[in-house]
């Protein structure tokens, strides 16, 4: 177990609505991030961070905004959700201290339906 | 975009080895290949790296060729409890602070039959 909660685990929200997904952690690690993963595609980075309020872009950012003003928490926030944001969204973190592996630990996902 | 190539899926006899194989032709010297699996639609798990040297673990083992532009992943005794889709993952640095991203492929739908 890595310590990782996220939350919620499911949601079913309407086009334009805000939504935020919750991603807390119990190890204190120093890196925390945002995928999504679609059907038949592998994970695509969203944001990432590296420290309290420490945060830069992945490869699919556009839509998406984070916040990390704990070490324990790193939020995902959908401004305005749109159907092309429906998808399942995975936390994962990484402790970026020595021994570090580059080893990341994912939580169990949150799934996004966006009507 | 990805930078690995994998086989969409493979079938695997139980008790026998499973061997993923897995091309990375464009790899830069620094880049590690990562594998990762995924049981149903659980988060992803962490199953072994490597940069050029064979690496093995109590999970599986890592073969990377000697140019680098292949890797193969075993798992010496498949069980029905390794039916997953496998993901092999070069991890590039960013400019930033000595990150790392995972750049992810579609992955290996791996079945153990009995």
């Amino acid at each position: 177990d890595a310590g990782i909660t996220q939350s919620p685990r499911h949601k079913v929200t309407e086009t334009g609505t805000p939504v935020t997904l919750r991603c807390h952690q119990t190890e204190n690690h120093r890196y925390m991030y945002w995928y999504r993963q679609d059907p038949g595609h592998g994970l695509r980075l969203i944001h990432y961070s590296y420290g309290v309020k420490d945060t830069d872009k992945g490869e699919v950012s556009d839509g998406y905004s984070v916040s990390r003003s704990k070490t324990e928490d790193f939020l995902l926030t959908l401004e305005s959700a749109t159907s092309s944001q429906t998808s399942v969204y995975f936390c994962a973190i990484r402790p970026g201290t020595g021994g570090d592996t580059g080893e990341l630990f994912f939580g169990e996902g949150s799934r996004l339906t966006v009507l | 975009d990805a930078k690995t190539t994998q086989p969409p899926s493979m079938d695997c006899a139980e008790g026998r080895a499973a061997n993923l194989p897995c091309n990375h032709s464009t790899i830069s010297g620094n880049e590690y290949v990562y594998w990762y699996r995924q049981i149903h639609s659980q988060g992803p798990q962490y199953i072994i790296h490597g940069l050029k040297n064979n690496e093995t673990n109590e999970m599986a083992s890592l073969i990377i060729t000697e140019d680098r532009k292949s890797s193969t992943l075993i798992l010496p005794h498949a069980t029905l409890r390794d039916t997953a889709v496998y993901y092999c993952i070069v991890r590039v640095l960013t400019a930033l602070d000595s990150n790392y991203q995972l750049i992810w492929g579609a992955g290996t739908k791996l079945i153990i039959k009995p």
